[in-house]
């Protein structure tokens, strides 16, 4: 079993549509990152959150530490939005647990 | 302020052969974690370097080392290369420790591609 787990895979929209990207985790953690990952590699991190929400423009983050669950919300989806989004949680040692990604797809 | 770099970008090796590759980090931060991203595995933690000491490591073999220098530039060696360590090699730096909550950033990556 995977320390963490993000749904969907793969995700396809039309631009305009509201997204949502869900990831559990099982190891305890401090805080839980949200990573974008476009098209050749370079990734850039967009959250870092304990507890409760957090926005950023069009994107927004929440995390339920007790249920061990966040989602990545993004409003007004927008092609430039297309890319993997990971979410990241620090385990024991403070190594990181990375989810699978989705591959988010966002159609004209 | 400059972002992570990472030298080379790309990169062919054979199998057995060794490879170094390298990560500077932004200026001012003392933390730099390597990462491994192949398809099937996703993103791995390979090890994390901080003030010049190895402070975590994940479940890679032996053949996969690391160092930091004073200026907190890393470098990672890995050995007898097998066809399975293609991947793309991410470093990120960080000011403090990055399991302790700290935003990491992302140098572009190395692509290696052993043949």
């Amino acid at each position: 079993k995977n320390e963490v787990e993000q749904s969907p895979q793969n995700l396809t929209a039309q631009e305009g549509e509201f997204i949502t990207i869900n990831c559990s985790y099982s190891v305890g953690v401090s805080a839980l990152h949200w990573l974008q990952q476009h098209p050749g590699g370079g990734i850039v991190s967009l959250f870092m959150l304990s507890s409760g929400k957090k926005k950023h423009g069009r994107l927004i983050a929440t995390i339920n530490i007790q249920e061990k669950h966040s989602s990545l919300h993004i409003t007004a989806s927008h092609p430039r939005d297309s890319a993997v989004y990971i979410c990241a949680v620090p385990g024991t040692g403070n190594q990181f647990y990375f989810g699978t990604g989705t591959s988010l797809t966002v159609i004209p | 302020k400059a972002g992570v770099t990472q030298t080379p970008r790309y990169l062919i090796k054979t199998r057995g052969q060794q490879v170094t590759l390298s990560c500077s980090p932004i200026s001012g931060h003392r933390s730099v974690s390597w990462y491994q991203q192949t398809p099937g595995q996703g993103l791995q933690f390979l090890f994390e370097y901080f003030s010049e000491t190895q402070r975590n490591k994940g479940n890679f073999p032996g053949r996969f080392s690391g160092r930091q220098f004073s200026n907190s530039r890393s470098e990672m060696n890995v050995s007898t290369l097998e066809l399975g360590d293609s991947a793309l090699y991410l470093c990120a730096s960080s000011l403090g420790l990055a399991g302790g909550g700290e935003t990491q950033y992302f140098g572009p990556g190395t692509r290696l591609l052993v043949l």
